[in-house]
């Protein structure tokens, strides 16, 4: 996990507001993805990337934009914050060049909570 | 629609028994099946993956089988310990590219004294 980290930890917000969660990592990987996990589903894709100039949506993008600012930060945006993407928010990085064969690696996560 | 179905939904077993996780998929083309452990408010954690061609596959107390004929999975966990209370998530790459991951809702262990 301390190869990719997430901030914040924790978030509690108001319905309406913008929030930007961070994502870093340093294990040199070209690929990034953000997915938000509920209680009782399986992960979800939001969006995810694979270099700096590739975004590409993924399963579950209304309500959420994202920024690719270097290949090792990749920040999830919510616009206007609304109480069902009240969730725990995942990062993860791959490459497909390295030994472990595009292996998605997780950060920590982020639990947000929108009122 | 790629399907990956986990069973049972929670566990709890006494500390040293052993235990098995399983998993069906319905997902095409088949390329390999990950099992990850996500401890609770942190991330999933690798524990091993699976090629097509792979039936069993050991990472210290955790040994996995796939029969890719039947679509099926499991992760059997020996000697159980407490730390290896956490959800295990079978995890399967679906669609055209390898990134594109069809996540099970996971099993729920509790493993007590």
């Amino acid at each position: 996990d301390a190869d990719v980290t997430q901030t914040p930890r924790n978030r509690i917000t108001k319905t309406g507001k913008r929030i930007m969660l961070e994502c870093s990592q340093t294990k040199g990987h070209d690929r990034m993805y953000w997915y938000r996990q509920d209680p009782g589903l399986g992960l979800r894709l939001i969006y995810y990337s694979f270099d700096v100039k590739d975004i590409n949506k993924g399963e579950i993008s209304d309500g959420y934009s994202v920024s690719r600012q270097a290949q090792a930060k990749f920040s999830l945006s919510l616009e206007s914050a609304i109480p069902n993407q009240t969730a725990l928010y995942f990062c993860a990085t791959s490459d497909l060049t390295s030994g472990s064969g595009d292996e998605q690696f997780f950060g920590p996560g982020t639990r947000l909570t929108v009122l | 629609k790629n399907q990956v179905e986990q069973s049972p939904q929670s566990l709890i077993i006494l500390e040293g028994k052993n235990c098995t996780l399983q998993c069906n998929y319905t997902v095409s083309p088949f390329s390999n099946l990950r099992w990850y452990k996500q401890d609770t408010g942190r991330g999933p954690v690798s524990l091993t993956i699976m090629t097509f061609s792979e039936n069993t596959k050991s990472n210290g107390r955790y040994t996995a089988t796939l029969d890719a004929d039947t679509k099926q999975s499991s992760l059997h966990i020996t000697a159980s310990q407490l730390s290896d209370s956490a959800s295990y998530i079978c995890v399967v790459p679906s669609g055209a590219g390898s990134y594109q991951l069809t996540f099970g809702k996971g099993t729920k262990l509790s493993v007590i004294p």
